[in-house]
């Protein structure tokens, strides 16, 4: 299957710092993007949807101005989280799929902020 | 919309023992279906999916999963696990409209004891 890169796989910040998660597709380009999260023992919930080129669609629920997403390339989506606070902390999760394709997930990244 | 509902939280079993994971899903247009498998602090792994064909659909490690539309059911089975398949579970959905964009049910924690 196609593989999707994740950076990092953990980050810690301090509280009011701004972390930035990196998802790439290696080897297929990534018409459409998606973020999850996921809290221990819980879930995956979709945050939002990004298509290259355009702005991410948000979920219900989700802040769009704390959590910026970019996707400014087929093979880059970027997810911001702003003045991170600790119910921030949590593990995040991206997916990306080609035209025509299954979505792949990315390994995770643990945030956890202090 | 769709929605996905796995009815046990966590299922105990013994080793060489067979299992079944059960999920249900809700949707009004069409799906496909997907299991995934989560080990500790690592992303998701496709299991397996059914997209169309054959309504039974089988994964290389021996767990299989069958379709049933009437139902509306897509329950995860093994006649003989192993320690290693201890790991959370997670059925989902995606809308053949918007494939990638999945929906995911609450999880499953399958605890294989030896």
């Amino acid at each position: 299957g196609a593989v999707v890169s994740q950076h990092p796989s953990w980050v810690i910040c301090k509280s009011g710092t701004s972390v930035k998660i990196e998802c790439r597709s290696l080897d297929f380009q990534a018409t459409t993007m998606f973020w999850y999260r996921q809290f221990p023992k819980q879930s995956l919930m979709l945050m939002a949807t990004s298509n290259e080129g355009s702005k991410a669609t948000y979920e219900q629920g989700v802040e769009k101005d704390k959590f910026l997403i970019n996707h400014a390339s087929l093979t880059l989506s970027t997810l911001t989280v702003t003045s991170a606070h600790p119910e921030d902390s949590s593990f995040y999760i991206c997916s990306a799929r080609g035209l025509n394709t299954e979505a792949f997930f990315g390994q995770g990244t643990r945030l956890t902020v202090v | 919309a769709q929605s996905v509902t796995q009815l046990d939280s966590q299922v105990p079993v013994f080793e060489e023992a067979p299992v079944e994971l059960r999920c249900n899903y809700s949707s009004s247009v069409s799906v496909y279906l997907f299991w995934y498998v989560q080990y500790p602090n690592q992303g998701l792994q496709l299991l397996l999916k059914y997209l169309s064909g054959s309504t039974l659909v089988e994964s290389i490690n021996g767990f299989e999963a069958e379709f049933n539309k009437s139902q509306t059911s897509f329950h995860l089975r093994k006649p003989s696990v192993h320690i290693s398949d201890t790991a959370e579970y997670f059925c989902a959905v995606s809308a053949f409209s918007n494939t990638g964009k999945l929906i995911f049910g609450q999880g499953t924690t399958l605890q294989v004891k030896p």
